[in-house]
């Protein structure tokens, strides 16, 4: 059964700090691995995608990826209270097909 | 523009009525998904399909059925509706990198 586990929160952080998620997966031939941002009552919004292993930065976003630790994180710098919501990490397994293996979520919380 | 549109985007039924919840995508993608999420709770993947007439179901069981006769349409049907049914339903595309459309939030009473 491959896995994707996430702690779940709420993880609560001031404003202006950096936010630190993270994210491991049980499937070691996984290839592809993706940070979505949901919204209470609204649909995931993919804000992040990681192929190999080293960091991606895309403005105040980080995403790291360590595959021989089986590790994904997303780090948010200076966190703003619309960060507000709770981060999906979600992994394609190897091979040409396959379905994203999501994680259960971790809520953030950014206090003003 | 290319999209993923879900209608309707809200729905209060009474048990028992047989409904369909559409989605269509403009983004040419083969992959394409059906999820069932309650508030506060993970996702769960209810249906998916490869491409055009096929259709398969996920990790979740669900007594919905679906459909793909064109690329970019992939409706989710019930045929009998009951309160147990009560959710939200994200449909999904995707190349590598998969999107979200704004979902439908079905209440069965």
């Amino acid at each position: 059964q491959k896995e994707v586990e996430q702690n779940s929160g709420p993880l609560s952080v001031p404003e202006g700090a950096i936010a630190s998620l993270n994210c491991t997966y049980s499937d070691r031939g996984s290839q592809s691995f993706f940070w979505y941002r949901q919204y209470s009552g609204k649909s995931p919004e993919l804000i992040m995608s990681i192929y190999s292993n080293g960091d991606k930065e895309d403005g105040r976003f980080t995403a790291q990826l360590n595959k021989a630790s089986q590790y994904v994180s997303l780090l948010i710098r200076d966190s703003q209270p619309s960060d507000s919501a709770t981060y999906l990490c979600a992994v394609l397994g190897g091979g040409s097909q396959g379905n994203l293996i999501f994680g259960k979520g971790t809520k953030l919380s950014v206090k003003p | 523009e290319a999209d993923i549109y879900q209608t309707p985007r809200y729905l209060v039924i009474g048990t028992g009525k047989k409904i369909t919840l559409e989605c269509s995508q403009t983004m040419g993608h083969d992959k394409m998904y059906w999820y069932q999420q309650d508030p506060g709770m993970e996702l769960h993947l209810i249906h998916y399909s490869y491409g055009v007439n096929s259709t398969e179901k996920g990790d979740l069981s669900s007594e919905s059925t679906v459909s793909r006769i064109r690329t970019e349409h992939f409706p989710l049907t019930l045929e009998s509706a009951r309160p147990s049914h009560t959710s939200q339903y994200l449909c999904a595309s995707s190349l590598t990198e998969q999107f979200f459309g704004p979902g439908t939030r079905l209440t069965v009473l």
